[in-house]
């Protein structure tokens, strides 16, 4: 079964940053494509980043490129979002999922930018 | 950017009723490798999304056959034949042809 465990949502301040990660298991994680979807309360979904298999190619949402940076370590099975420069319209649910075609979800990890 | 609208934004069923989705995109989907990557996700209240359809009509495993996929090029439908209770949420079709992958709005389906 596919499980994917994100952690490190949390309350920070405008301007500050935070590391997500996200555990992966159930599949062939070096051979996946990941990405990043992030949900505003009671908005709609939003793509983010995404990251090929061997992690050397990224892509972002115009939104967040130069301030968030997408990651990841095969050898952990684990995705990870580093995210500076953080602004109060990026608090937002936090999904990690396999694939560009988001074939699974994790439960989402909760991002609130507020002073 | 692809957009992706979807029609209607709400849709009050009676159960037991049929119901149906439209997502239109900006341009065509289909992927230089021939594919159409295509995709419906459900999001009940509280929950995650849940991959109900990818590359426009195939069924994720262990989604009931009354959800169906079809289309093509720029216009997709999604069909549940009967609706039942534990389908009210909102439903989003996205593209994952090119980057960036975008959703549409979300159709809310509830009950009447």
């Amino acid at each position: 079964e596919v499980q994917l465990v994100e952690s490190g949502g949390g309350l920070v301040q405008p301007g500050g940053s935070l590391r997500l990660s996200c555990a992966a298991s159930g599949f062939t994680f070096s051979t996946s494509w990941m990405t990043w979807v992030r949900q505003a309360p009671g908005k709609g979904l939003e793509w983010v980043a995404s990251i090929k298999d061997d992690g050397d190619k990224g892509n972002y949402v115009d939104s967040v490129k130069g301030r968030f940076t997408i990651s990841r370590d095969n050898a952990k099975d684990s995705l990870y979002l580093q995210m500076h420069s953080l602004r109060v319209e990026d608090t937002a649910v936090y999904y990690c999922a396999r694939g560009t075609n988001v074939l699974a979800w994790g439960q989402g990890a909760l991002v609130t930018v507020s002073s | 950017d692809i957009v992706m609208t979807q029609t209607p934004l709400s849709s009050p069923v009676t159960l037991g009723q049929p119901a149906s989705i439209s997502c239109r995109s900006s341009q065509s989907l289909v992927h230089s490798d021939g594919n159409t990557y295509l995709n419906w996700l459900q999001q009940r209240p509280g929950q995650p999304p849940r991959p109900l359809i990818y590359k426009i009509s195939n069924r994720f495993s262990g989604v009931p056959d009354r959800f169906s996929g079809s289309g093509a090029g720029t216009d997709f439908t999604l069909k549940i034949s009967r609706v039942e209770p534990e389908d009210v949420g909102v439903y989003y079709c996205m593209q994952a042809t090119q980057f960036p992958v975008t959703f549409g709005q979300g159709t809310k389906l509830e009950i009447k």
